[in-house]
């Protein structure tokens, strides 16, 4: 597999179910990264991992939870989620230097329903 | 806050035609401007720009910066049906590793 896989491609969940999103990259990448794509908003930042390490973002929702377990793999836990949660969840990964993102490469994303 | 403006929202063209698409942006210390293009979900790179003035170009597309009017133009010259796609700008600072993307522009191409 080459880029960037993720898995579930769609998902549907109740509120009170507890289901993960994965995310692989085959480009030996160090920093992967979580995006939310709601319909009509900008694409919206939710997590960074940088050389593994979690860039912390205060603005998302504990009910997120990331996992980085190494530089190929991410995972977005997700418990108790709320309808407007529902959205196109992207993975993305680039080669993170000299403090710049550079190009991102995505992943044909993980569409998220929660009824 | 730092933002990122693109316009239009959505381009209706026949196949041949030439679109400019726009993008303007508020950042306190600017690093780089990107161009994506999303077809069905997962954007795909197009340029990215740091100077201003210089075009940067791939086929049929290109694109260049204004870094004292803070803006970007992507152009598309001779659209044909599978250029239909959301365009995708977004702004790099170069105090944070986070990107700022617009809203896209959708642009849909009729043969």
């Amino acid at each position: 597999e080459t880029g960037v896989t993720q898995t579930p491609r769609h998902l549907v969940m109740g509120m009170t179910n507890k289901k993960s999103l994965k995310c692989e990259q085959h480009l030996g990448h160090n920093a992967m990264y979580w995006y939310k794509q709601s319909a009509k908003k900008p694409l919206e930042l939710m997590f960074v991992y940088s050389l593994e390490e979690r860039v912390e973002n205060n603005s998302v929702p504990s009910r997120f939870s990331p996992e980085c377990p190494n530089s190929s793999h991410l995972f977005l836990h997700l418990h108790t989620l709320q309808p407007e949660d529902s959205a196109l969840y992207l993975c993305a990964s680039s080669q993170y230097h000299d403090g710049s993102t550079g190009e991102l490469f995505f992943g044909e994303g993980s569409r998220l329903t929660v009824l | 806050e730092d933002k990122v403006v693109q316009s239009p929202l959505s381009l209706v063209v026949h196949e041949g035609d030439t679109v400019t698409l726009n993008c303007s942006y508020e950042v306190t210390n600017f690093r780089s401007l990107l161009w994506y293009k999303q077809e069905k979900k997962a954007p795909t790179f197009l340029f990215m720009l740091t100077s201003s003035g210089i075009e940067k170009k791939s086929g049929r597309l290109s694109s260049i910066l204004d870094k004292k009017e803070l803006f970007s133009i992507l152009n598309i010259t001779a659209t044909q049906t599978g250029d239909s796609a959301v365009y995708l700008c977004a702004v790099e600072p170069s105090n944070t590793d986070k990107l700022i993307f617009g809203t896209g522009t959708r642009l849909q191409v009729f043969p």
